[in-house]
């Protein structure tokens, strides 16, 4: 069974640091790239980025470049979202996601995390 | 980038009426678009891909169309279920969403 199990909420404060995850389990990682979806407090979906866990390979929003990073560590098949200095405004829930064919690097998500609650207050 | 429009923001309807969310791309997508249901809480639901076909699993009662930059959501006879948020994806260059259209049961 496909699985992506994100680490639990998170509280913060303005300029800590963060890094989440989203654990995959049920297929083979480095076949899929995983994607990071922002949710602000009663907002929509936005789209951060994405992740080719075979190599690492990047590709960003230009929203969100420069502002997140994110990475991926195949030997434990897990994919991270970092923060190097957190802002109030990075207080969502973040989602990761899966793109439902290896062969299509853009496919639509089938698989999602169940999301990661970012707290970010002073 | 890819920037999708979806309308109304908001809709009430009563159960049983139909309902149609309309989704515009900034370009042309082909059929690269999905449609997602989000209730308080949860992860997006898949109900629909490549424009127009069911996820499985999804009640017949929703069906999309269209193609190129214009698409619409049907809710053939809205049920209190169906009380969410939906929003449309492009799928076609990365990923870029709607801005949702919340779903009022009157």
């Amino acid at each position: 069974e496909v699985q992506l199990v994100q680490s639990g909420a998170e509280v913060k404060k303005p300029g800590e640091s963060l890094r989440i995850s989203c654990k995959a389990s049920g297929y083979s990682f480095t076949s899929y790239w995983i994607n990071w979806v922002r949710q602000m407090p009663g907002k929509g979906l936005e789209w951060m980025g994405r992740i080719d866990p075979g190599d690492s390979y990047t590709n960003y929003s230009p929203s969100f470049q420069g502002h997140v990073t994110i990475s991926a560590d195949k030997s434990i098949t897990t994919a991270y979202l970092q923060w190097t200095s957190l802002k109030a405004s990075d207080s969502a829930i973040y989602y990761c996601a899966r793109p439902g064919s290896p062969y299509d690097s853009s496919a639509y998500p089938d698989y999602w995390g169940q999301g990661t609650l970012v707290t970010v207050s002073s | 980038d890819i920037h999708m429009t979806q309308s109304p923001s908001t809709l009430s309807a009563s159960v049983g009426d139909r309902v149609t969310i309309t989704c515009r791309a900034s370009q042309s997508i082909s059929n690269r678009l999905a449609w997602y249901q989000q209730k308080p809480g949860r992860a997006p639901k898949l109900l629909i891909y490549k424009a127009s076909t069911l996820e499985s699993g999804v009640p017949s009662r929703f069906s999309g169309s269209g193609s190129g930059a214009e698409f619409t959501l049907t809710i053939s006879s809205l049920q209190p279920d169906d009380l969410a948020t939906y929003y449309c994806q492009q799928y076609n260059t990365y990923w870029a969403f709607g801005q949702g259209t919340k779903v009022e049961i009157k």
